[in-house]
């Protein structure tokens, strides 16, 4: 089993829906990131949390640390934030050289 | 300020020969991470390295692949007489710090051995 879990492996929206991606991890962690994976390949860090919400745009991750899981949600979704979106996990006293990878959702907004 | 650069984009090798990928991280920024990425999986470290110095190469191949931070130049990761399981991304970051700084990615260089 892997330490990071993600889920739905695969998401279609229509353009406008509220998305919500989510992320269970098995090990402790100091941190936990949401990155972006462009169609062209590029990754792009989204968030780095450890506790409770952030929000960006249209962008929010929450973290719970007791049940281990954090979400990534995405409102009024639009056809350019068709990509995959990678949790990571970095352990306690971890550096980025210990970070743990899900194996993304791969999202696409449909116009 | 130019973000991490990674080149070529895409490589194509034959099996046997070698592949060189190159990595110039963010100005200012010291450490620098390899990674790779098989389709439907996720990225798998492979290899932290800082000027001059291998910190952590606890997720390369013993065999066949190597990987040098020059003090001038970029980071170069080498694979030597390329496999076709070879055949991935291979994705390259870099941070200022250890860590707690947050990684910054490169386009990544998509290898396929034929």
């Amino acid at each position: 089993k892997n330490e990071v879990e993600q889920s739905p492996q695969n998401l279609t929206a229509q353009e406008g829906e509220f998305i919500t991606i989510n992320c269970s991890y098995s090990v402790g962690i100091s941190a936990l990131h949401w990155l972006q994976q462009h169609p062209g390949g590029g990754i792009v860090s989204l968030f780095m949390l450890s506790s409770g919400k952030k929000k960006h745009g249209r962008l929010i991750a929450t973290i719970n640390i007791q049940e281990k899981h954090s979400s990534l949600h995405i409102t009024a979704s639009h056809p350019r934030d068709s990509a995959v979106y990678i949790c990571a996990v970095k352990p306690p006293r971890g550096n980025n050289n210990d970070m743990r990878f899900g194996a993304g959702t791969r999202l696409t907004v449909k116009p | 300020n130019a973000g991490v650069m990674q080149n070529p984009r895409h490589l194509v090798r034959r099996r046997g020969q070698e592949a060189r990928l190159r990595c110039s991280p963010m100005k200012g920024h010291s450490h620098v991470y390899w990674y790779r990425q098989l389709p439907e999986e996720g990225l798998k470290f492979m290899v932290y390295l800082q000027k001059e110095n291998i910190i952590d190469e606890s997720g390369m191949p013993k065999e066949r692949f190597s990987a040098e931070f020059p003090k001038e130049g970029p980071s170069i990761l080498r694979i030597q007489q390329v496999v076709r399981g070879d055949s991935a991304a291979y994705f390259c970051a870099s941070s200022p710090l250890q860590g707690g700084s947050p990684l910054h990615f490169g386009n990544g260089t998509r290898l396929t051995v034929t």
